[in-house]
């Protein structure tokens, strides 16, 4: 069965630290991997997504994440933090067109 | 283009009344899928819909639980009788049946407090 671990359930950085927020899965097989954040109030909003090719995926508001097949991982980095960067953050993984299996997410604190 | 959008934004019932969720996905989105997190918990999947037909509804936690997408538009999710341990936000997404990815997008969730 998939299952997906996200093992900080929070973080608090600096503002204009980086970030890097952990995620592993376990998959028989190449999975899609997703990042989604969740502001206050929001729906979940998509980050970024892998699912061949080049293993450094670039996505909006300077997120980037990286596959890792050797560590089943895809964690998601910025290098400067911004105060509204501060929300919950989600990994995914998916067969094409199936449903989304999620971590436990991330939340996200920035201090000024 | 207007997002997915859910109603109501939140609900607060009495255990063992009905409610019903609503989810309008992007127009167009053959797909359309419901989650639920309950408080402390990860989202979890429900069930998929393509258009009108149920393609998985593995997630679906018991039979007091009823979704319907008639027409293939917009999509029900009735709880009859409603449980305390139903409490959650539970989210709609749609995504096309075409493209790379199918990415989902989702609509702000329905917040369901049941008393």
């Amino acid at each position: 069965a998939q299952s997906v671990t996200q093992p900080d359930i929070h973080i608090t950085v600096s503002e204009g630290a980086s970030l890097e927020l952990r995620c592993n899965y376990s998959y028989g097989a190449t999975p899609y991997l997703f990042w989604y954040v969740q502001s206050p109030g929001q729906g979940l909003q998509l980050l970024l997504k892998y699912f061949s090719g080049d293993t450094l995926v670039q996505g909006i508001k300077g997120f980037e994440a990286e596959f890792k097949r050797s560590q089943s991982s895809f964690n998601l980095r910025k290098p400067s933090v911004h105060w509204s960067d501060a929300a919950e953050y989600f990994c995914a993984v998916s067969r094409r067109g199936n449903k989304l299996v999620f971590g436990a997410g991330t939340i996200l604190r920035v201090k000024s | 283009e207007a997002g997915v959008t859910q109603f109501p934004s939140h609900s607060v019932i009495e255990k063992g009344q009905t409610v019903t969720l609503r989810c309008d996905p992007i127009s167009g989105h053959d797909n359309l899928y419901w989650y639920r997190r309950v408080m402390g918990k990860e989202i979890k999947f429900l069930l998929h819909f393509v258009k009108e037909s149920k393609q998985d509804e593995s997630g679906m936690p018991n039979n007091r639980f009823l979704a319907e997408r008639t027409g293939g538009t917009y999509s029900t999710l009735k709880v009859q009788p409603a449980e305390l341990e139903d409490s959650g936000v539970y989210f709609c997404a749609s995504s096309t049946i075409e493209g790379v990815g199918n990415e989902q997008f989702f609509g702000p969730g329905t917040r369901l407090t049941v008393l």
